[in-house]
């Protein structure tokens, strides 16, 4: 079975570009993550889908990040324009159920903004 | 005041040793509680999941809860290379996931 998968793994872009993130999350799990992890920080919740809504973003920076989850497969996160600031790793999980502390991660998209 | 607390480390042992990696918290409805295993450059592995305080062991991994300290350690037994990494604590209210920053343990051979 195919783990969760983010492309791409690394990307280097210049301040005030633009930048998308994708995730596939393990088929069936209706729940999906994302989070960064800034260097030196502890990893950060950003939001959580549930199949194509958003059932929390509370951990979203600022309106230049938007993510989207059409048809509740995979899901993408932009940063428009991108700053210094949202370099880091993003990390995407799924989970099959909520309240489970079984999240499976993805070995994350690194983001550079020169 | 961050909702995990974490000592990052780098911890180094010799390959055998009993390790110890500890977590505290401060909000009291964190009712999961994980450690997460995680190689460089590589996503976090889940290594240990606990509902309630006491202790749980898989292995030569044993994950303690003590809900009354707000505090969580993992212990590793007979310590291996192969256990280098940094471990992760992570606790949920059973919505959101709050990470610590991670430990780094090296086990030399």
């Amino acid at each position: 079975e195919a783990g969760v998968t983010q492309f791409p793994s690394h990307s280097v872009i210049e301040k005030g570009q633009t930048v998308t993130l994708r995730c596939d999350p393990i088929s069936g799990h209706d729940n999906l993550y994302w989070y960064r992890r800034v260097m030196g920080k502890e990893i950060k919740f950003l939001l959580h889908f549930v199949k194509e809504s958003k059932q929390d973003e509370s951990g979203m920076p600022n309106n230049r990040f938007l993510a989207e989850r059409t048809g509740g497969t995979y899901s993408t996160l932009k940063v428009q324009p991108a700053e210094l600031e949202d370099s880091g790793v993003y990390f995407c999980a799924s989970s099959l159920a909520l309240n489970t502390g079984e999240l499976f991660f993805g070995e994350g998209s690194r983001l550079t903004v020169l | 005041q961050k909702e995990v607390e974490q000592d990052p480390g780098p911890l180094s042992v010799p390959e055998g040793a009993i390790v110890s990696l500890n977590c505290t918290y401060s909000n009291s409805a964190f009712q999961y509680f994980m450690w997460y295993r995680q190689y460089s450059r590589k996503g976090p592995e889940l290594l240990m999941y606990t509902y309630s305080s006491g202790n749980k062991e898989d292995g030569r991994f044993t994950a303690q809860v003590d809900k009354s300290s707000k505090y969580i350690s993992l212990f590793i037994r007979d310590s291996q290379p192969s256990d280098s990494a940094t471990y992760l604590c992570a606790m949920s209210t059973g919505n959101q996931f709050y990470f610590g920053t991670g430990t780094s343990l090296t086990v030399i051979p």
